[in-house]
């Protein structure tokens, strides 16, 4: 069975980056089939796409944050990482990692890794 | 960029059949995906590319898309069906995958 896991610190200060990674576990990250991906939540919303990579390394991010957003992959760990620059409150949020489909649904996520912003 | 627009909330009794709605600008010839979230949870795909459910989805689940609405029915709603859904797709034009606000569904 599939499982992903997210991992990072839990409280970053405003202006820094944040930095989580996604572990893939009873499977790879190699499948030409699928993309990996981050959503965040804020505390109290809705859900919001922040990008997805290949195994390859082909990207595509959510045009309003791609200033700020870089998405990288590691096929040897079978993990996938997120960076975010510049950070403010309005990043504080549980942040999901996912496997995206050929139809670009995503089908199997992780638990979510709640990130606070606050000096 | 592509907006999705849902209903805040659904009251359905048990029992009866709750109709959730996404709305967007000729969504009837995008591929819409469904997801359900509990609270404290990570979302659970439920329906995918319209109208297919993924292993282990109950049939009760069901999915439509025409025109302008697409729709998540739930037939015979059971008290842990009570979460929120939401709506989405890839919106070709701006390379950029969108969701729904959210509807609560609420379980009378």
């Amino acid at each position: 069975q599939l499982q992903l896991q997210g991992s990072g610190p839990g409280l970053v200060k405003p202006s820094e980056t944040l930095s989580l990674t996604c572990t893939v576990s009873g499977g790879s990250v190699s499948s030409s089939h699928y993309y990996w991906g981050w959503i965040r939540q804020p505390p109290g919303k809705g859900l919001e796409w922040i990008g997805s990579i290949s195994y390859s390394g082909s990207t595509y991010y959510n045009p309003s944050l791609k200033s700020r957003v870089t998405i990288s992959v590691d096929t040897s760990r079978d993990q996938f990482s997120l960076q975010l620059s510049s950070v403010t409150a309005a990043d504080t949020a549980v942040y999901f990692c996912a496997r995206r489909t050929d139809l670009l649904s995503f089908d199997y996520w992780g638990q979510g890794t709640l990130v606070t912003v606050s000096s | 960029s592509y907006v999705l627009t849902q209903p805040p909330s659904v009251s359905v009794a048990p029992g009866q059949t709750a109709r959730i709605t996404c709305g967007g600008n000729n969504i009837g010839i995008k591929s819409v995906h469904w997801y359900q979230q509990k609270p404290g949870q990570a979302p659970v795909l439920v329906v995918y590319d319209d109208r297919d459910r993924p292993s282990g989805i109950p049939e009760r689940f069901s999915g439509s898309n025409s025109g302008n609405t697409a729709t998540l029915t739930i037939s015979r709603v059971e008290a842990g069906d009570e979460a929120d859904y939401y709506c989405q797709v890839w919106d070709s034009s701006s390379d950029c995958l969108v969701f729904g606000g959210g509807t609560k569904l609420t379980v009378l």
